[in-house]
């Protein structure tokens, strides 16, 4: 089955620590996205790509890096200079815009729950 | 910069009856997309119902339904013969149609539904 994929569902990091989020997908789409979700707030994007090897930042990318070495994975590091890491943080993917008739979806991974202890 | 606002936290309905969640964004562009996504305890975002704005006709699928107002900017999202199911944190969200590679969605805060049996 086509799907996206995200691991691992809970993650807990130390103060400090830099920790990776994994994000794939076998829907063989070129755009990728990190939202980042808090209580109250709905979803903030993070970063986004396009294509392999070029991404963009989002509203929210300070303390954040991606890279995009595979059509199929975009993984996410949070890094110890964001301040307040603790979320459910989402990965995304659709196909590029190709204009208005086009059905450019998004689909969404299941989520990773990130803890700062 | 778009702005998309849920003002109802919270709304519950009883099972089998008819609820209205409200959205309205604010834009100036004269074509994009709006979504409702719907987010179970599964925390799944699963997508809902899509209305392109050169559309005047407002869509509909099975249960839902959206009105969609341009000139006031809002979009409201209609559930009929409300189910158990149903039940989830719902957002609204809006997308330019701008013509490039990735699609950056806008999110409002969202709006917890609770289904009375």
């Amino acid at each position: 089955d086509g799907g996206i994929t995200q691991s691992p569902k809970y993650l807990f990091r130390k103060e400090g620590q830099n920790v990776t989020l994994s994000c794939e997908q076998n829907l063989n789409h070129d755009a990728m996205y990190w939202y980042r979700q808090d209580p109250g707030q709905g979803l903030r994007l993070i970063y986004y790509s396009q294509i392999v090897n070029d991404f963009q930042k989002g509203d929210i990318a300070e303390g954040y890096s991606v890279s995009r070495e595979k059509k199929e994975s975009f993984p996410l590091t949070v890094t110890s200079a964001q301040k307040n890491p603790t979320a459910f943080y989402l990965c995304a993917s659709s196909i590029p815009n190709l204009g208005l008739a086009a059905n450019n979806e998004q689909f969404f991974g299941p989520g990773t729950r990130l803890t700062v202890l | 910069a778009q702005t998309v606002t849920q003002s109802q936290p919270e709304m519950s309905v009883q099972e089998a009856e008819t609820v209205t969640l409200s959205c309205t964004y604010d834009t100036s562009e004269s074509d994009y997309y709006l979504f409702w996504y719907k987010q179970p305890p599964s925390r799944q975002m699963i997508l809902v119902i899509r209305q392109e704005a050169y559309k005047q006709q407002n869509a509909t699928e099975n249960r839902f339904s959206v009105n969609f107002q341009k000139a006031a900017k809002s979009f409201s999202l209609k559930i009929s013969d409300s189910q158990l199911g149903d039940a989830a944190m719902y957002f609204c969200a809006y997308r330019s149609s701008v013509l490039q590679g990735a699609q950056k969605l806008v999110f409002g805060q969202g709006t917890r539904l609770t289904i009375n049996p």
